[in-house]
């Protein structure tokens, strides 16, 4: 069964250093999503992606933070300074079409330092 | 205050028991979902519903619009039922998750 992929699936960087996660989505989806968890507490939108742009973003989601869907398929968010709270599991999703289910992936655990 | 709101936030139950886990939600939807986060932090789509009931296996999921609530129900619950349960809601124009804090069932047998 198709499956959304997501790489590293633990990143631990010094603070102020830039990091980037990289998410494969499903191959014949066409909505992307970051979400985040920090630790203990409830999943939280960051951006939502679809038509090479960027459809709905978060308030966390502040200039130091990017994403891209560089080649067709992979997906990227980065942050260009990582701050102490940007520790948290990062999870990427697809979905094919509106109103549709979205599928997670596994996560990246990111630690800042 | 907590655009999606579930109880309990934590649940045990005896093996074979029934659960249930309310969601209830103060904005407009178009659907609701709900998930299923192991332990590893992996999460599981269950359910989307924008109406009535959903069953799969031992897993009810039931949606109010008119009330603004929702269930999920386990029934004859396993120790490999043990997660966090997470109720979602997609809000009017718009495909983003709001989430709810997770409800924690611990199935012990």
């Amino acid at each position: 069964e198709p499956e959304v992929t997501q790489t590293p699936s633990h990143q631990v960087t010094q603070m102020g250093q830039e990091v980037i996660l990289r998410c494969v989505p499903i191959s014949n989806h066409l909505y992307f999503y970051w979400y985040r968890q920090i630790l203990g507490q409830k999943v939280e939108f960051l951006v939502s992606f679809y038509n090479n742009e960027i459809s709905e973003k978060s308030e966390i989601f502040d200039d130091q933070f990017s994403v891209e869907r560089p080649d067709g398929s992979n997906f990227t968010l980065k942050i260009r300074s990582t701050k102490l709270e940007d520790s948290a599991m990062y999870f990427c999703a697809s979905q094919q079409g509106r109103q549709e289910t979205q599928y997670f992936g596994p996560g990246t655990r990111l630690l800042v330092l | 205050k907590n655009e999606v709101e579930q109880s309990p936030q934590n649940l045990t139950a005896q093996e074979g028991e029934f659960i249930t886990i309310n969601c209830s939600y103060s904005v407009g939807i178009s659907a609701l979902h709900w998930l299923q986060q192991h332990p590893g932090g992996g999460i599981v789509s269950l359910f989307m519903l924008s109406s009535g009931k959903k069953k799969h296996g031992r897993l009810i999921a039931t949606i109010n619009i008119q009330e603004k609530h929702s269930s999920l129900h386990i029934t004859a619950s396993h120790p490999r039922d043990s997660a966090v349960y997470i109720c979602a809601v997609v809000s009017y124009n718009t495909d983003k998750l709001i989430f709810g804090t997770g409800t924690r069932l611990q199935v012990f047998p």
